[in-house]
């Protein structure tokens, strides 16, 4: 079946700092989403990847999608605490459900 | 507009015990999801549900777990016999639609989290 696989699994930052984490997935997708869950939350969704290539920024935050659409990335600049959280990316092949990856463990040192 | 609302937020049981977790969708979502948190891990995905009808069921476990979306009424996740390798969060998730290129974004709820003693 579909496998999502995220890294790093942890991410120790100094705030100001950027970092990226990385995703793939081992058949090819029909989008990539991104979700972000605070400690003790709840995933909360960021942003749909669609076409193959596609960057889409917010604010701080740079997603891409790979030309083969199997793998995506997001690049945080100038961390910050706010950032603290795991990130999650989610693989949709067409027609099927969201698989998510493993996430990544954002940890921010002031 | 209320987003997903799952309840309990937190349930104890014993080993042996049933649970039953509860969501009601966002208003307007046919489509709900549930899927499973193990402490520092990622989200398994268990079933998919619209009204009345199981889509995919191939992330729940053969036996004990059973999951329900009724015409009326919110969609129910029940455990029976519970062991202590179920204690984990269970986040229900909605989307209005799904299948296809840009579609299927998911609404999380705030999750119920089980603890077996």
């Amino acid at each position: 079946g579909q496998q999502v696989m995220q890294i790093p699994q942890y991410q120790h930052v100094q705030e100001g700092e950027d970092f990226t984490t990385y995703c793939n997935s081992s058949t090819t997708l029909s989008n990539i989403q991104w979700y972000k869950q605070r400690p003790g939350g709840h995933p909360v969704f960021l942003i749909q990847l669609v076409k193959s290539g596609e960057v889409k920024k917010q604010k701080r935050l740079t997603f891409q999608f790979g030309e083969a659409k199997k793998n995506s990335s997001l690049h945080i600049t100038a961390t910050q605490t706010t950032d603290v959280g795991t990130y999650f990316c989610a693989g949709q092949a067409a027609g099927n459900k969201l698989t998510f990856g493993g996430g990544t463990r954002v940890l921010v040192k002031p | 507009n209320a987003g997903v609302m799952q309840n309990p937020r937190h349930l104890v049981r014993r080993r042996g015990q049933e649970a039953r977790l509860r969501c009601s969708p966002m208003k307007g979502h046919s489509h709900v999801y549930w899927y499973r948190q193990l402490p520092e891990e990622g989200l398994k995905f268990m079933v998919y549900l619209q009204k009345e009808n199981i889509i995919d069921e191939s992330g729940m476990p053969k036996e004990r777990f059973s999951a329900e979306f009724p015409k009326e009424g919110p969609s129910i996740l029940r455990i029976q016999q519970v062991v202590r390798g179920d204690s984990a969060a269970y986040f229900c998730a909605s989307s209005p639609q799904t299948g296809g290129s840009g579609a299927n974004v998911l609404t999380f709820g705030a999750g119920s989290r089980l603890t077996v003693l």
